[in-house]
């Protein structure tokens, strides 16, 4: 079936340093790839998303591409900032439903 | 405002009680779909129902249970609680399969339960 794996966390940064954070699916067929965030205390949030191949998605300085060869969505940017500390969930829309990684928890220190 | 309300905010109650937990859907939404989010399992699905019909199950309980009323919103009921009950639960919406292959989900806020 369906699944998406990411990169475990907790993972901590300083401020304006470049962040990845890996994911990747295993589907049939090629789904609609998501990133989700989760900041203390509030549901989940559409970060950005890619519905075909070679889409990059991007949203708030964040970046994302769908690489059909390798299978992978990875969330990258620049330069993070302390309100950037959340959960970051990947998620692939395949078989009728959207299926979530685990979750990495983002901290990021002054 | 995403859109998707979800009351109560907050819940407490006692080992072995029962509790309903309620969600409105975006307006045009026809699927809901029920998360459970605790510290240890993360992110984990519960149930869809799609204009008022169950269309996917979870790992959901068997002292869970839920159901999609005519005018779409959603409750889900939680009997026999225990201390491990104890989580986030959310509440999701989307159009329709092909809506969500474009757009995802979109969540509410969540109802935060806990199990004394």
């Amino acid at each position: 079936g369906d699944s998406v794996t990411q990169m475990e966390g907790p993972v901590t940064l300083s401020e304006e340093a470049f962040l990845t954070i890996n994911c990747t699916y295993t589907a049939t067929g090629y789904p609609s790839l998501f990133w989700y965030v989760q900041y203390p205390g509030e549901g989940l949030q559409l970060l950005l998303k890619a519905t075909k191949a070679d889409d990059k998605g991007s949203n708030k300085g964040f970046e994302a591409t769908y690489r059909k060869e390798t299978t992978s969505f990875h969330l990258e940017k620049g330069s993070v900032q302390v309100s950037d500390s959340a959960v970051y969930f990947c998620a692939n829309f395949g078989n009728e439903k959207l299926t979530f990684g685990t979750g990495t928890r983002l901290t990021i220190i002054p | 405002d995403s859109g998707v309300t979800q009351t109560p905010k907050h819940l407490i109650t006692a080992t072995g009680q029962r509790v309903t937990l309620r969600c409105s859907p975006r307006s045009g939404d026809l699927s809901v779909y029920w998360y459970q989010q605790s510290l240890d399992q993360g992110l984990q699905f519960l149930i869809q129902y799609y204009n008022g019909e169950e269309r996917a199950k979870g790992n959901i309980l068997e002292r869970f249970s839920a159901q999609q009323f005519p005018d779409l919103h959603s409750e889900l009921n939680l009997s026999s609680l225990e201390l491990g009950d104890s989580a986030l639960y959310f509440c999701a919406s989307s159009v329709d399969q092909t809506g969500t292959a474009i757009y995802g989900y979109t969540f509410g806020s969540g109802t935060r339960l806990t199990v004394v």
